[in-house]
């Protein structure tokens, strides 16, 4: 049962533009909601969170939107840039992350 | 340089046989959590340790076990080894069990196992 879902294995985009990343799960009892970014040969790092109280949060360049009536996230890069290039992965839970299969994010300069 | 450390980089063994994977958490971090990437799959969740003790339990196998030790290092031990136990085995840490808003996990940069 994949309870964290990332439909776009893959998303090329524009330098500067935007680009959209979208996670779908579905257990409404989630409080936390964070997305992570991956280089090839390096382990997940963390990027940006929302817990359930909120439905956006902001830092610099990334915002992530929270839409807890359709257990949706999504998270918007805005400009892009070409070291943006990376995977992506959505993570939700309580005591414990449940990660999506990632995105790969290309931006082509 | 995260703060988490695992060891080895790369391990390459046969089938049947048995392998330890280390990993230190940064410092101050009380909870390790275990997890496999196999080949273009997301991060599944092993297994978590908080201050010595098994906290939760995901999708291991019963030939694979972990333990954390007083010093809080973790060491995960998988057995009878199977070419589709092959995957990149990562660690991370955290301060507590719960409060991801501000930080997440810390993630070491993996350990490459390649079953022959």
């Amino acid at each position: 049962d994949q309870q964290v879902k990332q439909n776009s294995p893959s998303l090329s985009v524009q330098e500067g533009r935007i680009s959209i990343l979208n996670c779908d799960y579905t257990n409404s009892m989630f409080d936390y909601f964070l997305w992570y970014k991956k280089y090839p040969a390096e382990g997940p790092t963390f990027l940006i969170s929302i817990s359930s109280i909120k439905d956006k949060n902001e830092d610099g360049r990334f915002t992530v939107f929270l839409n807890k009536s359709a257990k949706h996230l999504s998270l918007h890069i805005v400009p892009s840039q070409p070291g943006d290039s990376a995977v992506y992965f959505c993570a939700v839970g309580n005591e414990k992350l449940t990660f999506g299969t990632g995105t790969r994010l290309t931006i082509i300069p | 340089d995260s703060g988490v450390t695992q060891t080895p980089k790369h391990l390459i063994t046969a089938t049947g046989q048995r392998v330890t994977l280390r990993c230190s958490p940064r410092s101050g971090d009380l909870s390790v959590y275990w997890y496999q990437q196999s080949l273009d799959q997301g991060l599944q969740f092993l297994i978590q340790y908080y201050n010595g003790e098994e906290r939760a339990k995901g999708n291991i196998l019963e030939r694979f076990s972990a333990q954390q030790f007083p010093d809080l290092h973790s060491e995960l031990n998988l057995s009878s080894l199977e070419l589709g136990d092959s995957a990149l085995y990562f660690c991370a840490s955290s301060p507590g069990t719960r409060g991801f808003a501000n930080y997440g996990y810390t993630f070491g940069s993996g350990t490459r196992l390649t079953v022959v």
